[in-house]
Order: C-alpha cells, then sequence, then structure tokens
C-alpha cells in the first residue's frame, strides 16, 4: 500500500480566513513534504520534513506554516494568502530522506484563494 | 547548476503508434532518476526509478531506460488510457547535505483511439 491521504481535495477561502489542509500516510515513512503545483508546471518544493522535524524549506512565505504532528501526519496552515497562492498543494512521503528514496504524492488539495 | 529538461513538451499519437520521451539531466552526484505519471488534478504516481547508467525497468507498456545523461521512456503500442503528463525527477544533493527532487517540465502525451 502507498497510499497518502489528503483532506479536503477542494477549498475555496477568502485572503483574511486561516484553513489548514492536512495529510496522512500509514506506511512507516519518516520524510514528508510539501509542494505547490501550478497549472501545467512541475511541483515546487516548499516544506520537507525528517523525522518530524523542519529540514528544507524553500524560502516559503510566512503565510505558510507547516506542522508535523507525528510521524504520520503532516499539517500545511494557511493565513492571509493571496489569490497567485491558488493552486494545487501535493503530500509526498518517502522512507526516508536520504537519496534514492521514492516519493509517493497525495491526490492533492485544489486551492481557490478568492 | 542541477537541470532536468523534458522533450517534447507535447506529444500527440495515435492508438498502437510507439514512440519515446526524453529526459536529460545534469546533476553532480545522482541518487536516482524518477518516472512518475501525472493525471489532470491528480497527483503523481510513481512508475519506476533508475539508479545507474545501463538500468532498464518494463511496466506493460512502457520501459525506462539511463544513461548518464539522460533517460527515455519508451512507450509500445500506447492506448488512449496512457494519455497523461509524464514527469521525470531526479534527486540532486544540496550543500547542507539533504537530498531534494528536481522535476523536468514534464511531456503531455495525447494518445488518440
Amino acid at each position: 500500500d502507498t497510499e497518502v491521504t489528503q483532506t479536503p481535495k477542494h477549498l475555496v477561502m477568502g485572503m483574511t480566513n486561516k484553513k489548514s489542509l492536512k495529510c496522512e500516510q500509514h506506511m512507516g515513512h519518516r520524510a514528508m513534504y510539501w509542494y505547490k503545483q501550478k497549472a501545467k508546471k512541475p511541483p515546487e518544493l516548499m516544506f520537507v520534513y525528517s523525522y518530524e522535524k523542519l529540514s528544507i524549506n524553500e524560502s516559503v512565505p510566512s503565510r505558510f506554516s507547516p506542522e508535523c504532528p507525528n510521524s504520520s501526519l503532516l499539517n500545511l496552515h494557511l493565513h492571509a494568502l493571496q489569490p497567485e497562492d491558488s493552486a494545487l498543494y501535493l503530500c509526498a512521503s518517502s522512507q526516508g530522506s536520504a537519496g534514492g528514496n521514492i516519493q509517493y504524492f497525495g491526490a492533492g488539495t485544489r486551492l481557490s484563494v478568492l | 547548476e542541477d537541470q532536468v529538461t523534458q522533450s517534447p513538451e507535447a506529444l500527440r499519437l495515435q492508438e498502437g503508434e510507439s514512440s519515446s520521451l526524453n529526459c536529460s539531466y545534469t546533476v553532480s552526484g545522482l541518487r536516482g532518476l524518477f518516472w512518475y505519471r501525472q493525471d489532470p488534478g491528480k497527483g503523481p504516481e510513481f512508475l519506476f526509478t533508475l539508479y545507474s547508467a545501463g538500468e532498464e525497468k518494463e511496466k506493460e507498456r512502457l520501459k525506462a531506460t539511463l544513461t548518464k545523461k539522460e533517460s527515455f521512456l519508451h512507450i509500445t503500442a500506447p492506448k488512449p488510457e496512457d494519455s497523461a503528463t509524464y514527469l521525470c525527477a531526479v534527486q540532486a544533493t544540496l550543500s547542507s547535505g539533504t537530498y531534494k527532487y528536481i522535476f523536468g517540465t514534464g511531456t503531455r502525451l495525447k494518445v488518440l483511439a
């Protein structure tokens, strides 16, 4: 089983709202990732957690706040977003963050910021 | 600078018309090359990983190969359900010693019945 579950599937929010995206995996993976993907573009890495600690932040604006409560869960808290933040947000996980590890992706959350 | 380039950007094939997608890369210390399939509005689905030049992997109508500078995804006798965007990613080592995927821009494949 290589399932990564993301909720919600779709989210519409205003620029003053606070919302959260959730990601869950039960494969025993110790690395988890958030990506942002715009239409017809490849996924762009936002954050990497390794063993529940933030290991990579790709200079993401502070209106995006990641959280890893335990090894199976990953959240992305959203606050005061801009319309240009509308995109498909993807979560992925891998056994570890070392070289050669395969990342498995969830189906994504389609976010629209009005 | 680590870089991944995919070609062609888009490809239209007739059902049964075999072809190849290209992924060329420049990366210091390749730790893996990964092929994914992505359907519209969905997350990438893992297809293959290749670790060293000369390696080949096969699954149904797809075959992936790797050289020191590029990888090919060969599609034999494609069907309409093979229509998707095919993404290539290489794993690069950052100065911090951690690793990240570098994705190519993808090839959008359309197979016509």
